[in-house]
This record gives C-alpha cells, sequence and structure tokens, in this order.
C-alpha cells in the first residue's frame, strides 16, 4: 500500500493554458474524490466517481473542469483555459465501499496533493 | 445541507498544556463526524471519528473529542501537546448513508509554543 499518488505536486501556468492533474488511489479502493483547497479555507469538494462512473459533481465545478476515471483506477483532473481564480491546491481521495447496504467505513485516504499557481 | 464551524482560526498553546480545538456542525439528517490533520507539506490524515456508539471517540496522537448531539458539537481535546502537534486540524462531517463525501470547516491552526 503505497497512498494516494498526486502528479506533479506543483504547477505554474500562465492565464489560459489548459492544465491537467493525475491522481492513482489505493489500489483496493473504487471511490475516488477530488476536493479543492485555497488559502484559509477547508477542502471544498468537486466531484466523486464510484468505479469509472462520475456519480457527483459540485457546483464548483464548472464546464472549464472535466475529470475522468477511464479505467476505475488513476483519475485526471483536466482544467481548460486557467484563470487566476483557479489557483488552488487540488486534492485527491479514494476510500473501499464498506456494507452491501451502502454504508461506508467514513475514512477518505488523502494525497499530498497537486498545488497550481496560475500567474 | 450539512455545515460546519470552527470559530477558532489559529490557536497558540504551550508546550505540555492542554489543548481544545471547538467544532460545531449543522445538518437536519444524521451525520458522521470527523477530525483531519493536516502536518505541513503534507496530504489530510484523518485523526479520529464517530461513526455512532459511545460519545467519547479516540484516535492517534492522544487526540479525543466527545460528540454532542444537543450542542451540535464535536469538540477536539488532547490533555497535553507536544512541539509535534504543530499542524492544521479540520473538522468535517459526511451523511452516514452513500458515500463519503465530506463537509469540512475552515480549519484550526494550532501552533504550540515552546
Amino acid at each position: 500500500d503505497t497512498g494516494v499518488s498526486q502528479n506533479p505536486r506543483h504547477k505554474i501556468t500562465k492565464r489560459g493554458q489548459n492544465v491537467t492533474f493525475r491522481c492513482d488511489p489505493i489500489s483496493e479502493h473504487n471511490r475516488l474524490y477530488w476536493y479543492r483547497q485555497t488559502l484559509g479555507q477547508g477542502p471544498e469538494f468537486l466531484t466523486y466517481f464510484q468505479n469509472e462512473a462520475q456519480l457527483e459533481k459540485s457546483r464548483l465545478l464548472s464546464d472549464r473542469f472535466s475529470a475522468e476515471r477511464p479505467k476505475g483506477s488513476f483519475s485526471t483532473l483536466e482544467i481548460q483555459r486557467t484563470e487566476q481564480g483557479d489557483s488552488a491546491m487540488y486534492l485527491c481521495a479514494s476510500s473501499s465501499r464498506a456494507g452491501l447496504a451502502g454504508e461506508h467505513t467514513g475514512e477518505l485516504f488523502f494525497g499530498e496533493g497537486s498545488r497550481l499557481t496560475v500567474l | 445541507a450539512q455545515s460546519v464551524t470552527q470559530l477558532d482560526s489559529q490557536v497558540p498553546v504551550f508546550e505540555e498544556a492542554p489543548v481544545e480545538l471547538r467544532c460545531n456542525y449543522s445538518s437536519s439528517v444524521s451525520v458522521y463526524l470527523f477530525w483531519y490533520v493536516q502536518y505541513p507539506n503534507q496530504g489530510l490524515q484523518l485523526l479520529l471519528k464517530y461513526l455512532s456508539g459511545s460519545t467519547l471517540v479516540k484516535g492517534i496522537n492522544g487526540f479525543e473529542a466527545e460528540f454532542n448531539k444537543s450542542q451540535t458539537s464535536f469538540h477536539l481535546r488532547k490533555p497535553s501537546v507536544h512541539i509535534s502537534d504543530t499542524a492544521e486540524y479540520f473538522c468535517a462531517v459526511s451523511l452516514n448513508f452513500g458515500n463519503e463525501k465530506l463537509t469540512f470547516g475552515t480549519g484550526t491552526r494550532l501552533t504550540i509554543i515552546p
């Protein structure tokens, strides 16, 4: 178990460019989450996958943002036409479904995050 | 919808002194409650959680928290802090069914004074 891995750890880009972040969850985890954290704030939910299906998206996820998890393993988060307001830490987390009735264990395992700076 | 309030953005505490970090939540349905810790340049790590049962829950590194339903609180405590406890602490809630989507508070930065 190597934990949740995120790449790149840091990205500096100019306004208007596209960026892509990758998340590799813990191997047996079928649930994957993306969060965004800005300075002085707690993480905010962006989107959630169960296996390859994207089951929930936040209103924070504008049409410039797209997330995929094509084979139910790693996930990518792409931001098109970046804006300065997109500067933040993007966090990925994973979990495993615990019960047949839909209950969960309550714990998310977070990666170290990908910090985006838009100039 | 659920919400979490952490009124103290920064808490300075002398080493070996006790500490309490406050968390209040709002929800119209039953929730699970969590405290996560974020050490400098590291990812979020689960400190402890309340799912059901005893309202006093113990976590890692000597921390504990008490769920108080009537006051909708889940305050975090440690009887004696160490320099290594310097970190950002986040309180969070999730629904007790479905997925683990967390709603976080704004965090409390705990600074230990030698």
